[in-house]
């Protein structure tokens, strides 16, 4: 079945020290997977993504992500966390639908990041 | 550049209600998919719209039902509310279906339903 695991629901880091947060999967075909974060009250924002070539890709506020296949893994990384980075993070697989050839995302349940002064 | 507008951002109802939600997507983009998020849990997918048709749906109820519009708006309706349906609702848009960006989703600020 295809799955998405976040094994920490909450982490609490100190400003300026490095982050990364831990993503696995569960999908038979090559996954394309992402990594989003939504703020407190606000939507979901997409961070990076990762659909082939580079196994190491680079987003928006400084993330990023290091895809492994013999991990089954995609996890998220950070070298200096700021205060604003607090907030939920999600990690995405995007899977084929039932039906011809829509897309769909399975989620993970989420990580929340509490960054300490 | 408008990106994914949800309305209304906050509403309560009682238990048998229906209600109706609404999103206009990002301008360009022609697919809406809904998402329900209770709290503390990841978005659960409820079903998708392209071509004012749903082209696949999550495991919800009949109860949750919706539309799209030739605008490429949509609209999430539930019928005989349940306190379960407590949640934040997500509206997400992209362009088109076999595409890889349909994996890359918009979203809206949600529309956040309190149901008593």
């Amino acid at each position: 079945a295809q799955s998405v695991t976040q094994p920490d629901i909450h982490i609490t880091v100190s400003e300026g020290a490095s982050l990364e947060l831990r993503c696995n999967y569960s999908y038979g075909a090559t996954p394309y997977l992402f990594w989003y974060v939504q703020s407190p009250g606000q939507g979901l924002q997409l961070l990076l993504k990762y659909f082939s070539g580079d196994t190491l890709v680079q987003g928006i506020k400084g993330f990023e992500a290091e895809f492994k296949r013999s991990q089954s893994s995609f996890n998220l990384r950070k070298p200096s966390v700021h205060w604003s980075d607090a907030a939920e993070y999600f990690c995405a697989v995007s899977v084929r639908g039932n039906a011809g050839n829509n897309r769909k995302l399975i989620w993970g349940l989420g990580t929340s990041l509490a960054v300490n002064p | 550049d408008a990106g994914v507008t949800q309305s209304p951002t906050h509403l309560i109802k009682t238990r048998g209600q229906q209600v109706t939600l609404r999103c206009s997507p990002k301008s360009g983009h022609d697919t809406v998919s809904w998402y329900q998020q209770a709290l503390g849990q990841g978005p659960q997918f409820i079903f998708q719209y392209y071509e004012e048709e749903e082209r696949q749906r999550g495991n919800f109820p009949d109860r949750f039902s919706g539309h799209q519009f030739p605008n490429y708006s949509s609209e999430l309706n539930v019928n005989a509310l349940l306190l379960g349906d407590s949640a934040l609702y997500l509206c997400a848009s992209s362009f088109g279906l076999d595409s890889y960006n349909a994996g890359e989703l918009f979203f809206g600020e949600g529309s956040r339903l309190t149901v008593l």
